[in-house]
């Protein structure tokens, strides 16, 4: 069964940082694109990173680019988005999401949520 | 970068009825790759439709997708109290784009 724990929310003052985790299991993670979507609350689905199977190619949406990092440790099954000079308006559940061949999340985990917020 | 508009906003039926759910894009995309997503209160969305038209996984055969080009369609045939929920449809073109949802409610 394929599972995907996210970690590290929590409340982080504007301009703060944040590292968000994702440990995956039941897939062999290494062969798996993966991604981040967010959900501010209230609100709809956002996309905000994805990353190649290989961690060799990252791309960001235009409202988080050069603020967050995206990365990967194949070795630990493990999936992070590293979150530098938080705004308020990036208050949200943090999914990440497995994707599939055909451009789609096929699998996501339960969220973890960041509040920004003085 | 491509929009996706979900219309209705809202959509009020009964158990039973019939539901049609449309997103349309504003540009074609290169690729076959249009989703749908179920997701209830306090829960992560869920995988219904991929590559327009399959379901996923464990989906009932009442879900169905269907569509071309910049306009798509999610029907559910006979609504179970289990569908009331908020649908999204997700394409990728240069980057993934989400709808801003369809909430199914009972009328």
């Amino acid at each position: 069964e394929v599972q995907l724990v996210e970690s590290g929310g929590g409340l982080v003052q504007p301009g703060g940082s944040r590292r968000l985790s994702c440990s995956a299991s039941g897939f062999t993670f290494s062969h798996y694109e993966m991604n981040w979507v967010r959900q501010a609350p209230g609100k709809g689905l956002e996309w905000v990173s994805y990353i190649s199977s290989s961690g060799g190619t990252k791309y960001y949406a235009d409202s988080v680019r050069g603020r967050f990092t995206i990365s990967r440790d194949n070795a630990k099954n493990s999936l992070y988005l590293q979150m530098n000079s938080l705004r308020v308006e990036d208050t949200a559940v943090y999914y990440c999401a497995r994707e599939s061949g055909w451009d789609d999340f096929e699998d996501w985990g339960q969220g973890t949520l960041v509040t920004v917020s003085p | 970068e491509a929009v996706l508009t979900q219309s209705p906003g809202t959509l009020s039926l009964s158990p039973g009825e019939r539901a049609t759910l449309s997103c349309r894009a504003s540009q074609r995309s290169s690729s076959n790759s249009l989703a749908w997503y179920q997701q209830k209160p306090g829960q992560a969305p869920r995988l219904l439709i991929y590559g327009v038209s399959s379901r996923a996984t464990g989906i009932p055969d009442r879900f169905s997708g269907s569509g071309s080009g910049t306009d798509f369609t999610l029907t559910i045939s006979r609504l179970e109290p289990e569908d009331f929920a908020v649908y999204y449809c997700q394409q990728y073109g240069s980057s993934h784009t989400f709808g801003q949802g369809t909430k199914l409610e009972i009328k």
